[in-house]
């Protein structure tokens, strides 16, 4: 079984410029989330999708951060401007009706 | 306070050494219990989930609940240079689809 495919892995970009990531997640999960990982923390959870909608992005900073799941499957997440304290790996999960996420590599970015 | 507290080390140990993991959390709606490994560069994996309190074991791997002192463990017993990978212990209120509350990890290397 394939696993959850995301892209780019690394991603540099000035402050102010705008950047985009990919997740493509294992095939049949409904459930689907972004996380933000802080180098020396734990992920925390950006968005989470069931199917298509959304179930809760309480954590989303909404002024900068966006984030679709088009019919129910692959998903992007977009920052637009970035600032400096957004350096951080972004990890894209999925989940089947159950409670297990299984996690992608994630992207890593950094703003200069 | 954060929700959940994990030492994040860095943890050294010989190999062979017994290794225990610990997290404490403040929130005692929390019902479901995770660990999870990441490799340097890599996404996290679910290593053990457990719901009750009490002892859960697989393998080399135990999990520890206590609800009564918000407290949760994970021993590695006859631990490996394989085993050295960042430890996240999470937590969610119930299941379905509730998000995972993570610690900061706790880096863990053990050299031959």
């Amino acid at each position: 079984e394939a696993g959850v495919a995301q892209s780019p892995r690394y991603k540099i970009i000035e402050k102010r410029q705008s950047v985009a990531f990919w997740c493509n997640p294992i095939s049949g999960h409904a459930t689907l989330y972004w996380y933000q990982q802080i180098l020396g923390q734990g992920p925390k959870l950006l968005i989470q999708f069931q199917n298509n909608g959304v179930v809760d992005d309480s954590q989303l900073p909404k002024d900068r951060f966006s984030a679709e799941r088009l019919k129910g499957v692959d998903s992007t997440l977009k920052i637009q401007p970035a600032k400096l304290e957004d350096s951080a790996v972004y990890l894209c999960a999925s989940s089947p009706l159950s409670d297990t996420q299984y996690f992608g590599p994630g992207t890593r970015l950094t703003v200069l | 306070q954060k929700e959940v507290e994990q030492d994040p080390g860095p943890l050294s140990v010989p190999e062979g050494a017994i290794v225990s993991l610990n997290c404490t959390y403040s929130n005692s709606a929390f019902q479901y219990f995770m660990w999870y490994r990441q490799y340097s560069r890599k996404g996290p994996e679910l290593l053990m989930y457990t719901y009750s309190s009490g002892n859960k074991e697989d393998g080399r791997f135990t999990a520890q609940v206590d609800k009564s002192s918000k407290y949760i463990s994970l021993f590695i017993r006859d631990s490996q240079p394989s085993d050295s990978a960042t430890y996240l212990c999470a937590m969610t209120l119930s299941g379905g689809y509730n998000k995972l509350i993570f610690g900061a990890g706790t880096r863990l290397a053990v050299h031959p």
